[in-house]
């Protein structure tokens, strides 16, 4: 199987800057995307190939790339964007069309 | 402007069979580079891929859930049905359809926009 490792959570203050990490193997070859969950909510995408924003996505959310590890960054991190941030992949074969990383809850102090 | 939503059952019996439709508006699903996924997401816990379905009827499911699954797609009703066989108590979760963007080939994966709302079903005697 293939897995997308992501820490359980990250704390940050507002106003900070947040970054969550995902890490995988074939991330050097596929495309990472983000997902922003609140409680009761369906997912919300925030990134897509890596570092692209869709529209009406704050410009505070942006995604990174290296190596075997992508990054969201959330730079200015404000309470409304308390929430679980799940990444998206595919490995390498085209056996997983999308795995889903274990998702990591961001708590604004 | 793009809109899914799930529909089916809320409580299925053990060994019983699930079969959930996802009706969309806003796309069609005979556009070359389109599809249409499911995610579960059990209550507290991660999401997970289940199946996704091309425009040119190519699907594809989870390894782990392939024996259980079964996608199809309605162009003409723009719907999208998965059924899962041998129902326990472990699938109890929100069940997600998803409208799939990326590259213009089939069998390629891509990202999930926008979602629907989710359906839960609790499997339970």
């Amino acid at each position: 199987s293939y897995e997308l490792t992501q820490p359980p959570s990250v704390s940050v203050s507002p106003g900070q800057t947040a970054r969550i990490t995902c890490s995988g193997d074939a991330l050097p070859k596929q495309y990472a995307y983000w997902y922003q969950q609140k409680p009761g909510q369906a997912p919300v995408l925030v990134i897509y190939k890596d570092s692209e924003r869709p529209s009406g996505i704050p410009e505070r959310f942006s995604g990174s790339s290296s190596g075997t590890t992508v990054t969201l960054t959330i730079s200015g991190v404000q309470a409304e964007d308390e929430a679980d941030y799940y990444c998206q992949s595919a490995d390498s074969s085209g056996t997983y069309q999308a795995v889903f990383g274990g998702g990591t809850k961001l708590t604004v102090l | 402007q793009i809109t899914l939503k799930e529909s089916g059952p809320t409580l299925v019996k053990p060994t019983q069979t699930l079969t959930l439709t996802c009706t969309f508006s806003g796309f069609s699903l005979s556009t070359s580079g389109v599809g249409v996924g499911w995610i579960r997401q059990p209550p507290g816990k991660a999401l997970e891929w289940l199946a996704l379905i091309y425009w040119n009827d190519d699907k594809r499911y989870s390894p782990s859930l392939k024996s259980r699954l079964t996608i199809t797609k309605d162009t003409s009703k723009n719907q999208v049905v998965l059924t899962m066989t041998n129902m326990d108590p472990v699938d109890t979760a929100t069940y997600y359809c998803a409208h799939r963007r990326g590259g213009a080939a089939a069998g390629t994966g891509g990202w999930f926009d926008p979602w629907g709302q989710g359906t839960l079903v609790t499997v339970s005697s």
